[in-house]
């Protein structure tokens, strides 16, 4: 499985946007780019994910660079119940039913 | 919103005990999978299921770990003969396509 590269921890304050940067330098051409999250004490949840263009949901964008080896997941407004770790997951997009391979993430911190 | 449900969220056993741990998929999805986290490590994946067979098993899912989806709902994991090391938080997802849903996890304590 190709590798993603994430910050161990960044902190943010409340109400202000947050980019969490991810590397994949050595990302295939049928590999998405999928962002999960976990919040303490929870199971793992979903947040976007992307191939080529950037992605816009209602819980984030995902700006995706134009050689795909690193992408950005950005929070618009940060609030205290996005404190989690966030995932950087690169999953083959041949296989529908393929697997998620978790690696450490980044620790988000939100400041009052 | 539909969700996917684990029972039960906590399950002490002595270890060489047999242990089912259950979880309900949403109801339209095609796609299952188990994954594990032990306390303060990254969330491992160990099977992932279609169509009544396993699609993929790790390393970790040995000849100790069992998957069957019995009925229409219901989707379980057993571990045949419980070790130490099983101790973890179990999760169960399920999928229709790109997106998975994990449940809120079962958390298994081994004696």
């Amino acid at each position: 499985d190709a590798k993603t590269t994430q910050p161990n921890s960044m902190e943010s304050n409340e109400e202000e946007p947050v980019h969490l940067p991810c590397n994949h330098s050595t990302i295939s051409g049928t590999d998405y780019i999928h962002w999960y999250r976990q919040l303490p004490s929870q199971g793992p949840e979903y947040v976007i994910h992307g191939l080529t263009s950037n992605v816009n949901n209602r819980m984030a964008s995902l700006a995706i660079a134009e050689d795909r080896k690193s992408s950005t997941l950005i929070l618009h407004r940060a609030t205290l119940r996005d404190a989690a770790v966030y995932y950087c997951i690169l999953r083959d997009g041949a296989g529908a039913n393929s697997k998620l391979t978790f690696g450490k993430g980044i620790t988000l911190s939100v400041r009052p | 919103e539909p969700e996917v449900t684990q029972t039960p969220s906590h399950q002490v056993t002595q270890m060489g005990q047999e242990v089912i741990l259950r979880c309900v998929p949403i109801s339209n999805h095609l796609y299952f999978y188990w994954y594990r986290q032990i306390l303060g490590q990254k969330v491992e994946f160990l099977v992932s299921f279609y169509n009544n067979e396993i699609s993929e098993k790790s390393e970790i899912f040995d000849d100790q770990f069992s998957v069957e989806r019995p009925d229409g709902s219901n989707f379980t994991l057993k571990i045949r003969s419980t070790k130490l090391e099983d101790s973890a938080m179990y999760f169960c997802a399920s999928s229709d396509f790109d997106e998975q849903f994990f449940g809120p996890g079962t958390r298994l304590t081994v004696l």
